[in-house]
Parts: structure tokens; C-alpha cells; sequence
């Protein structure tokens, strides 16, 4: 089945460490996104790529990175400059022919920071 | 710029009753507008969306929603609510292409038997 796969569901990290969040789809979507869940705060956009080796920075994207070299994959790095990196990360991509152009998300990665 | 509100941050109906949830968006012009579901711990799942022609959206679950654009709003409806309704629900607008989309901040969903 076509779809978003996101790794690991759930990732502990010290202070001071680097993470990175996995991304995968077969959706042969050319746009990928990552967004942040904070409880009330709805999902704040952290960086987002149209086409392959190409992103741009979101509304929330200090501290973190990303990298674009495939179609299929869209991985997500916490870095120790992100400040409170606590949260809920949800990878999408998304159709670009005009009756598709909702998100597909993944089922999401649960980063605690201990 | 875009945004999107959700004046309604927790609601709660006994289930069989009618729900609305509303959403309130800012753009600059025909949006694109979109309401998802997010049950806990999981990601989001689409409901419905509106992108041009009739007003009166219908989705997924029983759901619709109605484009009102003299109001700026996009609120989602159900005629009778179920106990497996209950969860986190998000209005998004965006425009067509690869740019994203902006979301709410969400309506959680409680459901009383």
C-alpha cells in the first residue's frame, strides 16, 4: 500500500545530543514536509521541499535540518541548538495534480528529551 | 499571510447530538481549505476538502463542511455524533501546488455517552 513511514515512533535523546527522524513514502509525491505538534498549538511548519535536493526553511526551523537527495525520503535532524526539542513530529507529502492537493501524513515520531 | 483560527479549543456532546466546529481563515485568495482528524498518538487523517464549485462539501465519517466566503469560514458539521468520533480535529488553508499548508490550532472532540 502507498503511503508515509515515519521512524522511530518514539526516540529518547540526552541533552546536547543530534537526532534524526526518518521519512520514507511511495507516493511518488514531489513536495515532503515536516511539522511540529506542542499540545494547543496545533502543527508549525519546520521545513518543506518541492523537489528533490532542494528545501526551504518554515515558520519554526532553528535548531533543526533536513536533507532532500531522494524522492522517496525526507529525513529530520533535531540538532543540541534546538532549545526545547520535546514534541511530536509529522512528516507529509503532498500531491501536486489540482484535485490532490491534501497532505498525506505519517503516524508520527515522539521525541523526549531527558 | 495565512492563518487559521479555531475559536473552539475543547467541545464536548453527548453522542447522537448535531456537532459544528468552527474554522475561521485569513487568505489572500481563493483558498484551499481542508478539515483533518487526528485521533491521540497518531497522525492526521482527511476529512474533507473544499477547492472550487459547490459550497456544501461532503467527506468521509458522515461529515461535511460549507465554504461561506462572505465570513471567511469553512465549518465542519456532523448530524449525529459517535462515541468514535472523539478526537482532535484541524481546519487547514492552503494554495494548489507544493507549498504547505497552514493548520489551526485544533478543536478536541469529547463525546459524553
Amino acid at each position: 500500500d502507498g503511503g508515509i513511514t515515519q521512524s522511530p515512533k518514539y526516540l529518547f535523546r540526552k541533552e546536547g545530543q543530534n537526532v534524526t527522524l526518518s521519512c520514507e513514502q511511495n507516493l511518488n509525491h514531489d513536495a515532503m514536509y515536516w511539522y511540529r505538534q506542542d499540545p494547543g498549538q496545533g502543527l508549525r511548519l519546520i521545513y518543506y521541499s518541492q523537489i528533490v535536493n532542494d528545501f526551504q526553511k518554515g515558520d519554526i526551523a532553528e535548531g533543526y535540518s533536513v536533507s532532500r537527495e531522494k524522492k522517496e525520503s525526507f529525513p529530520l535532524t533535531v540538532t543540541s541548538a534546538q532549545k526545547n526539542p520535546t514534541a511530536f513530529y509529522l512528516c507529509a507529502s503532498r500531491g501536486t495534480t489540482r484535485t490532490s492537493g491534501e497532505l498525506f501524513f505519517g503516524e508520527g515520531s515522539r521525541l523526549t528529551v531527558l | 499571510a495565512q492563518s487559521v483560527t479555531q475559536p473552539d479549543i475543547h467541545i464536548t456532546v453527548s453522542e447522537g447530538a448535531s456537532l459544528e466546529l468552527r474554522c475561521n481563515y485569513s487568505y489572500g485568495a481563493t483558498p484551499y481549505l481542508f478539515w483533518y482528524v487526528q485521533s491521540p498518538g497518531q497522525g492526521l487523517q482527511l476529512l474533507l476538502k473544499y477547492f472550487s464549485g459547490d459550497t456544501l462539501v461532503q467527506g468521509i465519517k458522515g461529515f461535511e463542511a460549507e465554504f461561506k466566503r462572505s465570513q471567511s469560514s469553512f465549518n465542519l458539521r456532523k448530524p449525529s455524533v459517535h462515541w468514535s468520533d472523539a478526537a482532535e480535529y484541524f481546519c487547514a488553508v492552503g494554495a494548489t501546488g507544493r507549498r504547505a499548508l497552514t493548520f489551526g490550532s485544533g478543536t478536541r472532540l469529547q463525546v459524553q455517552p
